[in-house]
């Protein structure tokens, strides 16, 4: 049973430029969330989709957006990249109305 | 607005050690609270998960327990083991999101 993937594993963008990185949920999940996480720090939530749709959300710009396909994956885009959106990027699957969030990797987002 | 503190923010034991690992939040109205292991630059794993209801939760040397009317939870280790070194995040359910501490660091040395 594969778990939470994410790609790509590294990436290095200059300031101003946009980003996409990729999430495939733990099978039979149907829910994705998206944390940001700088260094030193604990992960900040910036949005959760169900059903294709943008559910909840947080404290994130509208840089930053989002979109769940039919088959649950999912990704995050951000736009005009700040040197301050370098971080671990994090995904989480879950059942919704279900309380355990199961995370992936992450993807190290540099941005130079 | 609910915050999550965790305290210390980094210990460096011997092994073989009992170890307690502090998480306190301000808002008791929470759905569960979740701890999870972080080794560096990697993802979260999943250790214990508390629901609202409940005051603790064991999983093998790790124990877990919940006061909400205090705002307060503890992890537990029990004989500590070099493999335990890590950062430790604790997080409160809030709907469907979760809200972190920032994380204990642990050493654990031979």
């Amino acid at each position: 049973d594969a778990g939470v993937t994410q790609s790509p594993t590294h990436l290095i963008k200059t300031r101003g430029q946009q980003v996409t990185l990729r999430c495939s949920p733990k099978s039979g999940h149907d829910t994705v969330s998206w944390y940001q996480q700088a260094l030193g720090q604990g992960p900040q939530f910036i949005f959760q989709y169900y059903e294709e749709e943008e559910r909840q959300r947080g404290n994130f710009p509208d840089r930053f957006s989002g979109h769940q396909f039919p088959n649950y994956s999912s990704e995050l885009n951000v736009n005009a990249l700040l040197l301050g959106d370098s971080a671990l990027y994090l995904c989480a699957s879950s059942l919704v109305f279900s309380d355990e969030q199961y995370f992936g990797p992450g993807t190290r987002l540099t941005v130079t | 607005k609910q915050e999550v503190t965790q305290i210390p923010a980094a210990l460096s034991v011997p092994e073989g050690e009992n170890l307690v690992l502090n998480c306190s939040f301000t808002d008791s109205a929470i759905y569960n609270l979740q701890w999870f292991r972080q080794d560096p630059g990697k993802g979260l794993t999943s250790l214990l998960l508390i629901q609202s209801s409940q005051r603790e939760q064991t999983s093998g040397r790790l124990n877990a327990s919940l006061d909400k009317s205090s705002g307060r939870s503890t992890l537990y280790i029990a004989a500590s083991q070099p493999g335990d070194s890590a950062t430790y995040l604790c997080a409160v359910g809030d709907t469907d999101k979760l809200i972190f501490g920032t994380g204990t660091r642990l050493q654990v040395f031979p």
